[in-house]
C-alpha cells in the first residue's frame, strides 16, 4: 500500500519568510512518481513538480525548490521569500507502477497562510 | 499541456435525485481516467478507475451501484451520483492519464473540479 504523510496541517508564515512544507511516503513500487499540487479557494489543482523515483536531483523553479531524499523517503518543497498569493493548500502526492499507476495518493495537505 | 474539462462545474439537487458529471480530455485520448473525492478542508481520496470500455474499478469502500461510471469514449467519463444524499455533497475531481507521456513520466492530468450540494 502506498502512504504519503504531511505531518504540518497548517504553517503560518509573514511575508518573505522561507517555508518549507515535509512529505514522507511509503512505497513498495521500485519505480514511483512523487509530486506536488498546489490548490488555491477556487479548489483546482495546479500542477508544480512530479519526480520520479530515479531522479534524486534537486530542483529549483524561482521561488520554489524540492528536496529529494529517498534515504529518507522525503521530498520536501521549500518557498523562498514567501508571498501572499502564495496562500493556499499544498497536497504531495505519489504514484507508483504496475496496479498503481496513475492513482495517485494524496498526503492530507498542509495548509499555508502568508500574512503581509 | 493537456486539458482535461468537467461538467458541471458546480450542481445543487435534491435529497433522491441523480446527478451526472462529466469529465473530457481535450486534447488526448485518455485510455484510462480516474476518479477522486475530496470533502471540505481533506484529502483527495481515489474512488475508482474509469478503462474504456470495460467496467471501473473502485477503491474499498466505494458503492459501484451508487457511484456508477460510463467510459464510453477515450475522452469522455461520467460519473453519476445516484440517488444523492446531503453526505454525498462533496467536490468531485477526475483526473485523465496520457498514455503517450505516462510511459516514462506517469503523466496525468486533473480536471477543475465539480462542487456537488445535495440539499
Amino acid at each position: 500500500a502506498q502512504k504519503v504523510t504531511q505531518a504540518q496541517t497548517e504553517i503560518s508564515v509573514v511575508e518573505k519568510e522561507d517555508v518549507t512544507l515535509d512529505c514522507v511516503y511509503e512505497t513498495r513500487d521500485t519505480t514511483y512518481y512523487l509530486f506536488w499540487y498546489k490548490q488555491p479557494p477556487s479548489g483546482e489543482l495546479v500542477f508544480l513538480i512530479r519526480r520520479n523515483s530515479f531522479d534524486e536531483q534537486n530542483e529549483i523553479s524561482g521561488r520554489y525548490s524540492w528536496n529529494f531524499q529517498k534515504s529518507t523517503s522525503s521530498f520536501n518543497f521549500t518557498i523562498t521569500a514567501s508571498q501572499v498569493v502564495d496562500s493556499a493548500v499544498y497536497f504531495c502526492a505519489l504514484s507508483g507502477e504496475n496496479t498503481n499507476a496513475g492513482k495517485s495518493t494524496f498526503g492530507d495537505g498542509t495548509t499555508l497562510t502568508v500574512k503581509p | 499541456g493537456a486539458v482535461v474539462s468537467q461538467h458541471p462545474s458546480w450542481v445543487i439537487c435534491k435529497s433522491g435525485t441523480s446527478v451526472k458529471i462529466e469529465c473530457r480530455s481535450l486534447d488526448f485520448q485518455a485510455t484510462t481516467m480516474f476518479w477522486y473525492r475530496q470533502f471540505p478542508k481533506q484529502s483527495l481520496m481515489l474512488m475508482a478507475t474509469s478503462n474504456e470500455g470495460s467496467k471501473a474499478t473502485y477503491e474499498q469502500g466505494v458503492e459501484k451501484d451508487k457511484f456508477l461510471i460510463n467510459h464510453a469514449s477515450l475522452t469522455l467519463s461520467t460519473l453519476t451520483v445516484t440517488s444523492a444524499h446531503p453526505e454525498d455533497s462533496s467536490f468531485y475531481i477526475c483526473s485523465a492519464r496520457d498514455p503517450v507521456s505516462a510511459a516514462h513520466t506517469d503523466t496525468q492530468y486533473f480536471g477543475p473540479g465539480t462542487r456537488l450540494t445535495v440539499l
